[in-house]
């Protein structure tokens, strides 16, 4: 148990479209689930918390009205990356809550053109 | 807030030695200390974890051990394998409340075959 997944794995964009990057727990409901932004070589940089139902938290630093996160449901919250640019290029990796145990997505590799 | 410190950020083995990784942590609230192993382009997956209230764990190969007073946690690999090879992440947090895990910078774990 206790499966998230993503969905792109991998996306290619161009400068000042927008991406959407899901996430969803498969075998359990998770109240909370958290985004994060791995450089190379890096370690996970918190972005937000996203909890169902409610409005996201965003870290010190984290633009949110250019990361928007919905957690509409217990098992599927999303990350869309609005009007992309070539900085914005990344891992974005997300990670669901079971009881405070904490699992993670295989990452989505972002590259904007 | 929490602040965790991991070293080393590079261990390099032979195939069947031990590794060791340390990890220490600020907040003596901390109850909840993970470990995760990334491999390459891939997310972090969830190897073993230990709380408080256990100074070690172990899992066939791979223990972990805390210390409390000093707050410091090791993970222990014994006879490392080729595969055991990634980058090797420590976690601490409380899992009272909202449980938001703090990290360490991650270390590059090479097994020489």
């Amino acid at each position: 148990g206790a499966v998230v997944s993503q969905h792109p794995s991998w996306v290619i964009c161009k400068s000042g479209t927008s991406v959407k990057i899901e996430c969803r727990s498969l075998d359990f409901q998770a109240t909370t689930m958290f985004w994060y932004r791995q450089f190379p070589k890096q370690s996970l940089m918190l972005m937000a918390t996203s909890n169902e139902g409610s409005k996201a938290t965003y870290e010190q630093g984290v633009e949110k009205d250019k990361f928007l996160i919905n957690h509409a449901s217990l098992t599927l919250s999303t990350l869309t990356v609005t009007s992309a640019h070539p900085e914005d290029s990344s891992f974005y990796i997300c990670s669901a809550h079971r009881a405070y145990e904490q699992y993670f997505g295989p990452g989505t590799r972002l590259t904007v053109t | 807030g929490e602040n965790v410190e991991q070293h080393p950020s590079t261990l390099s083995v032979q195939e069947g030695d031990s590794a060791v990784i340390k990890c220490t942590y600020s907040d003596s609230a901390s109850n909840y200390f993970p470990w995760y192993k990334q491999e390459l382009g891939k997310g972090p997956q969830l190897i073993i974890d230990i709380r408080s209230n256990v100074g070690e764990k172990k899992d066939q190969r791979i223990a972990v051990t805390l210390n409390k007073t000093a707050k410091h946690f090791s993970l222990h690999i014994t006879e490392t394998q080729p595969e055991d090879s990634a980058v090797y992440f420590c976690a601490a947090g409380s899992s009272g409340g909202s449980y938001i895990p703090t990290f360490g910078r991650g270390t590059s774990l090479i097994v020489h075959p």
